[in-house]
């Protein structure tokens, strides 16, 4: 079974400082993962996917087959990046599941 | 174009009755996947469909189920409602569910057993 595990529930940083966002997860297979955002009174969107490599409002995120972690990075964080952000799992094969962590609610402080 | 639309928004339902809720996917997007989001438990898969026939299932009774049309919209059942179906549904499309496609959600549906 997958598991994904994000060990702060909330997180609060000052603007300008580094935010750290923790994701672990535990999968059998090869797994995809995705940081999923949702911003006060708005839906649940991607932010980021891993297989991308990509940066997406100066967040990035690596992916760590030997710690199985995929933690979220930002050098500076900007008070709009207040959110619930979710750490998320796609199982491969047939049955493609996409199982979410339960969230970490990061205020950035002005 | 038009994101994924799910109605209703909100309703307040007893104990007992049953419930339907409405996804309509993105334009062309033919997988539609559904989740319970409850503040205790978080955002819990309960299934996907694909082309009308469910292609996945989380862990949940037999009480919810669904199904998909042939325009890909998806509607999801839940019989003998419980205190404790009480959370936001919300539905997401792909285009395929398969391979490395994004997930689009709506706003989801704000149910409320009494």
């Amino acid at each position: 079974a997958q598991r994904v595990t994000q060990p702060e529930k909330l997180l609060s940083v000052f603007k300008g400082a580094p935010v750290e966002l923790k994701c672990n997860y535990s999968y059998s297979g090869s797994p995809e993962l995705f940081w999923y955002v949702q911003y006060s009174r708005q839906r649940l969107q991607l932010l980021l996917r891993h297989i991308s490599r990509e940066s997406i409002k100066g967040f990035t995120a690596d992916l760590n087959k030997g710690e199985t972690s995929f933690h979220l990075k930002k050098p500076f964080a900007q008070e709009e990046d207040s959110a619930m952000y979710y750490c998320a799992l796609l199982s491969s094969g047939s049955a493609r599941q996409l199982t979410f962590g339960s969230g970490t609610q990061l205020t950035v402080l002005p | 174009k038009a994101g994924v639309t799910q109605t209703p928004r909100y309703l307040i339902k007893t104990r007992g009755q049953q419930v339907t809720l409405s996804c309509s996917p993105i334009s062309g997007h033919r997988s539609v996947s559904w989740y319970q989001q409850t503040p205790g438990q978080g955002l819990q898969f309960l299934f996907e469909y694909f082309s009308e026939t469910q292609r996945n299932k989380g862990n949940f009774p037999g009480r919810f189920s669904g199904r998909q049309f042939s325009n890909s919209r998806s509607e999801m059942n839940v019989s003998t409602l419980e205190l404790g179906d009480s959370a936001l549904y919300l539905c997401a499309s792909s285009v395929s569910g398969t391979g490395n496609t994004e997930a689009f959600f709506g706003q989801g549906t704000r149910l409320t057993v009494v």
